[in-house]
C-alpha cells in the first residue's frame, strides 16, 4: 500500500527540541518531493516547507524560516520536520505531503502528528 | 492570513448544487499557477478532490468539478449528499510570497 506514515503524537515544554517523522511506503520515496503542513487548532492549512529526497534540498515558507528545519534519510525512505526550541504558538497538527516535482498539488498525505507545547 | 479567500461556509438541501469560490490575486491564480481543492473530515488528514483546476483524481466522483477564470477558481458540488459535510480548501503557489498557499477553509453544511 502506497502510504506516508507519520510519528506519534508528543507533548513538549517550551524551549525543548522535537523531530518528528515521515515515512514512505510503497513507492519509490526518492521519485517524489515531501512537504510538511501545519494546522493549528481549528484553523486551516499552512505550507512550511518541502524537501526533494534525492539530494535533500529544501525550500521554505518565508514565514516559517528559521523556526523549523527539514531534511531527510533517503536511506530509510522518512522525512523529518525538526524545532530546536519550541514555543507554545507551535502546537498543531503537522501533516506530510508528497507530489511530483513539476506538479504543484499534494497527492497523498500522511495521518498527521499532534505536537503539544505546553509549560 | 492566506492571500487564496474563502467563503467560511456553504449549505444546501441533499440533491442540490453548492459551488465554493476561492479569490486570489496576480501574483498567485492570476499568473497562472494551478488550483487544486481538498476534503478534509474532522479529525483527518486532507484528501486531494480536484488538482490541475478541473481533474479529478481516481476513485473521485464526477459530482465533483471545478473551474478556473483569471484571479479566482470555483469548486462545485453537485447532488449534494450527507457525507460530503467537511472542510474544503483551495491551494495554489504565490510567486511573491515563494510559497505554497490555502485558502481559508470552507464547511460544506447538508441541511
Amino acid at each position: 500500500e502506497v502510504q506516508l506514515v507519520q510519528s506519534g503524537a508528543e507533548v513538549k515544554k517550551p524551549g525543548e527540541s522535537l523531530r518528528i517523522s515521515c515515512r514512505g511506503s510503497g513507492y519509490s520515496f526518492t521519485t517524489y518531493w515531501i512537504s510538511w503542513v501545519r494546522q493549528m487548532p481549528g484553523k486551516g492549512l499552512e505550507w512550511l516547507g518541502r524537501i526533494d529526497p534525492s539530494d535533500s534540498y529544501t525550500n521554505y515558507n518565508p514565514s516559517f524560516r528559521g523556526h523549523v528545519t527539514v531534511s531527510t534519510d533517503k536511506s530509510i525512505s522518512t522525512a523529518y520536520l525538526q524545532w530546536s526550541s519550541l514555543k507554545a504558538s507551535d502546537t498543531a497538527t503537522y501533516y506530510c505531503a508528497r507530489y511530483f516535482p513539476g506538479t504543484w498539488h499534494f497527492d497523498l498525505w500522511g495521518r498527521g502528528t499532534l505536537v503539544t507545547v505546553s509549560s | 492570513q492566506s492571500v487564496l479567500t474563502q467563503p467560511p461556509s456553504v449549505s444546501g438541501a441533499p440533491g442540490q448544487r453548492v459551488t465554493i469560490s476561492c479569490t486570489g490575486s496576480s501574483s498567485n491564480i492570476g499568473a497562472g499557477y494551478d488550483v487544486h481543492w481538498y476534503r478534509q473530515f474532522p479529525g483527518t488528514a486532507p484528501q486531494l478532490l480536484i488538482y490541475d483546476n478541473t481533474n479529478r483524481p481516481s476513485g473521485v466522483p464526477d459530482r465533483f468539478s471545478g473551474s478556473k477564470f483569471g484571479t479566482s477558481a470555483s469548486l462545485t458540488i453537485s447532488g449534494l449528499q450527507a457525507d460530503d459535510e467537511a472542510d474544503y480548501y483551495c491551494q495554489s503557489y504565490d510567486s511573491g510570497l515563494g510559497s505554497y498557499v490555502f485558502g481559508t477553509e470552507t464547511k460544506v453544511t447538508v441541511l
